[in-house]
């Protein structure tokens, strides 16, 4: 299985902050990365795909970079909405895994 | 829109079988590419896959789990059931079915969620 590792595992941030997570996995996956975005008691919400396009309709403040095994995901201009858990997910092959998450939270 | 439901259960005596229902509207799980993922999360924790069916009826499974396990779709009703058999207290969980196209794709689509809670 290919397991996918984040960091930080919780961090705090200011409105209007810059902010980056960083996912790596433990063998090559191209780019076959996802970021998704989980507020408390919401469904998953996919904001980027293949490593760097974003999902239609997400704010152009997150963006995504990497390939390979090394990946993150930048939020630019940190708003309200976007204090949540951020999970990468690797879709390179069965079993599909998780990273345990990035909690970002109000500083 | 592509929308997903799960449906089952809400309290599942330990050692008994869950069985999740996923209804699917707006594509054919008979479509090309067209894939079902099951998904779950206990209370307060993190995401964990479970299984999946292509169009194909191609299957895949956590193997951690494979063993109680057993994923299917009724084309005709569009449905795709997930099995889980001999269920403790770690299967508690919120159950996630998920849309997906094409192998190496995105979960682009989810259900809005089942929480099972298997205890006594």
């Amino acid at each position: 299985d290919i397991k996918m590792t984040q960091s930080p595992s919780a961090l705090s941030a200011s409105i209007g902050d810059s902010v980056i997570l960083t996912c790596r996995a433990s063998q090559p996956i191209s780019n076959y990365l996802n970021w998704y975005q989980q507020k408390p008691g919401k469904v998953p919400k996919v904001l980027i795909y293949g490593a760097t396009s974003l999902q239609t309709g997400v704010p152009s403040r997150f963006s995504g970079r990497g390939s390979g095994t090394s990946f993150t995901l930048t939020i630019s201009n940190l708003q309200p909405e976007d204090f949540a858990t951020y999970y990468c997910q690797q879709s390179d092959a069965t079993p599909f895994t998780f990273g345990p998450g990035t909690k970002v939270d109000l500083k | 829109q592509i929308t997903l439901k799960e449906s089952g259960p809400t309290l599942v005596r330990p050692t008994q079988t869950l069985t999740l229902t996923c209804t699917v509207s707006e594509v054919s799980l008979s479509t090309s590419g067209v894939g079902i993922n099951w998904i779950r999360q206990p209370p307060g924790k993190g995401l964990e896959w479970v299984a999946l069916v292509y169009w194909n009826d191609d299957k895949r499974y956590n193997p951690s789990l494979k063993s109680r396990l057993t994923i299917t779709k009724d084309t005709s009703k569009n449905q795709v059931v997930l099995t889980v058999t001999n269920v403790g207290p770690v299967d508690t969980a919120t159950y996630f079915c998920a849309y997906q196209y094409y192998t190496g794709s995105e979960f682009d689509t989810w259900g809005q969620g089942a929480l099972v809670t298997v205890s006594s």
